[in-house]
């Protein structure tokens, strides 16, 4: 079944860029979907169709898909965005939800 | 504005069931599928299936599909998630989810906390 890699954690300081990865064989080809998840509360979506923003979801976040990688980027961090993020794909072959394992970033 | 709201927390014991609820306001209830997600204690997001909110047709995951039964009241715009033969593995946190036909997950439920013990 296909899976989606993410790292474990990713640490930034406040100000700086982060950027979080979500691996996947040619995951290009899929719409890939964000969501942020602050301790104890449900997961929110922050990017959609690997690039699009929610409405209420700041500019600072954005994304980008190509070859085996889509990324999460989060410009100008912080301490509120400290959060865990998980990336989620279709997997249409299959019918089947697919979550990676989540990314912590913690901002220093 | 779209909301999902989760029963609450349910302590059961091995081998029992649990119903979790989800009652959704604030969109046309059957032109959106409900999917459900389960959060273990400092674990990830494991997706367990959606039901069409239309017709009531459902998909599981293969990991869960013969515990777990999905079904809606279209009438009081609520879908519901039946887990039987519990173990103290599922004891985790059950999100409902709404998803669009382009797959994202959006609003999500509050989620609901559910505990197996002996």
């Amino acid at each position: 079944s296909y899976v989606l890699t993410q790292s474990p954690s990713v640490s930034v300081a406040p100000g700086q860029t982060a950027r979080i990865t979500c691996g996947g064989d040619n995951i290009r080809s899929k719409s890939v979907h964000w969501y942020q998840q602050k301790p104890g509360q449900a997961p929110i979506l922050v990017l959609y169709d690997d690039a699009d923003r929610p409405s209420g979801i700041p500019e600072r976040f954005s994304g980008s898909n190509s070859g085996n990688t889509a990324t999460l980027t989060i410009s100008r961090v912080e301490a509120g965005d400290e959060a865990d993020y998980y990336c989620q794909v279709w997997e249409s072959s299959s019918d089947l939800e697919i979550f990676g394992g989540g990314t912590k970033l913690t901002v220093l | 504005q779209v909301q999902l709201v989760q029963s609450g927390a349910e302590v059961k014991k091995p081998g029992a069931s649990v119903k979790v609820s989800c009652k959704t306001s604030g969109y046309t209830f059957t032109t959106y599928h409900i999917h459900w997600v389960r959060q273990a204690p400092g674990q990830g997001l494991e997706w367990m299936g959606w039901i069409n909110s239309a017709n009531g047709n459902t998909k599981y995951s293969q990991k869960f599909h013969d515990r777990v039964s999905f079904s809606r009241d279209t009438s009081a715009t609520t879908a519901y998630m039946e887990l039987s033969g519990l173990k103290s593995e599922d004891s985790a946190i059950y999100y409902c989810a709404r998803v669009a036909l382009e797959n994202w997950f959006d609003p999500w439920g509050q989620g609901a906390l559910v505990t197996v013990s002996s």
